[in-house]
């Protein structure tokens, strides 16, 4: 199985500031991965699908890049609503799996 | 609206069984491949398997493959985890997903999920 690695486990930030959320994977996956938000006591929430690709209803302020084993999801100014935990999950290699999370919070 | 609705969580003692349902709304349900994750308490998710429309595929994550069946029925638009030999790791809360379309492997809708705990 594709292990998928996310660091930090913890992120802190203050509103309005960019914040970046890492995902590596253990083999090359092309751009096969994407991105979850889930708040506290909520469901995952798709944010990015195929490492860049944009999805409707989500802010502008959320995108995503990367290729091959390294992918970021960047926050271009955290507001408060986006505490939350955040899981990459690659769809390359079958069985599809998730990274542990990165929790951010709020300084 | 896309609407997925778990039911069926609960205590089971180690060594049973329990079945799950995922009742499904707003969208041709027989026309998408469906999946079942889950997310231990504190934990990340993983991803159980899935069953393509007409129940001719059904895939596990292997290290689950002896413990889960899924199925479903169509004409009542309802996705089922059936659960055996449960043990205290299996205490999760069990997500039926959508992906984005037809069978691809990211997705796009959730429920609200069903928390199952196993305990004596």
């Amino acid at each position: 199985d594709i292990l998928l690695t996310q660091s930090p486990a913890i992120l802190s930030v203050s509103p309005g500031e960019r914040v970046s959320f890492s995902c590596r994977a253990s083999q090359s996956i092309g751009t096969s991965i994407h991105w979850y938000q889930q708040r506290t006591n909520g469901s995952p929430r798709l944010l990015i699908k195929y490492a860049s690709e944009s999805i409707s209803g989500i802010p502008s302020r959320f995108s995503g890049s990367g290729s091959g084993t390294d992918f970021t999801l960047s926050i271009n100014s955290v507001e408060s609503e986006d505490i939350a935990d955040y899981y990459c999950q690659q769809s390359n290699s079958w069985p599809t799996t998730f990274g542990a999370g990165t929790k951010l919070e709020l300084k | 609206e896309v609407k997925l609705l778990e039911s069926g969580g609960g205590l089971v003692q180690p060594g049973g069984s329990l079945k799950l349902s995922c009742a499904a709304s707003g969208f041709d349900f027989s026309r998408y491949w469906m999946s079942w994750v889950r997310q231990a308490p504190g934990k990340g998710l993983e991803w159980i398997g899935e069953i393509n429309p007409d129940s001719s595929t059904i895939n596990y994550t292997p290290s689950l493959k002896d413990k889960f069946i899924i199925s479903r029925d169509n004409a009542k638009n309802t996705l089922y985890l059936q659960m055996s030999k449960v043990r205290s790791e299996d205490t999760a809360l069990y997500y039926c997903a959508r992906p984005g379309y037809g069978s691809s492997s990211w997705f796009a809708y959730w429920g609200q999920g069903t928390l199952v705990t196993v305990s004596a």
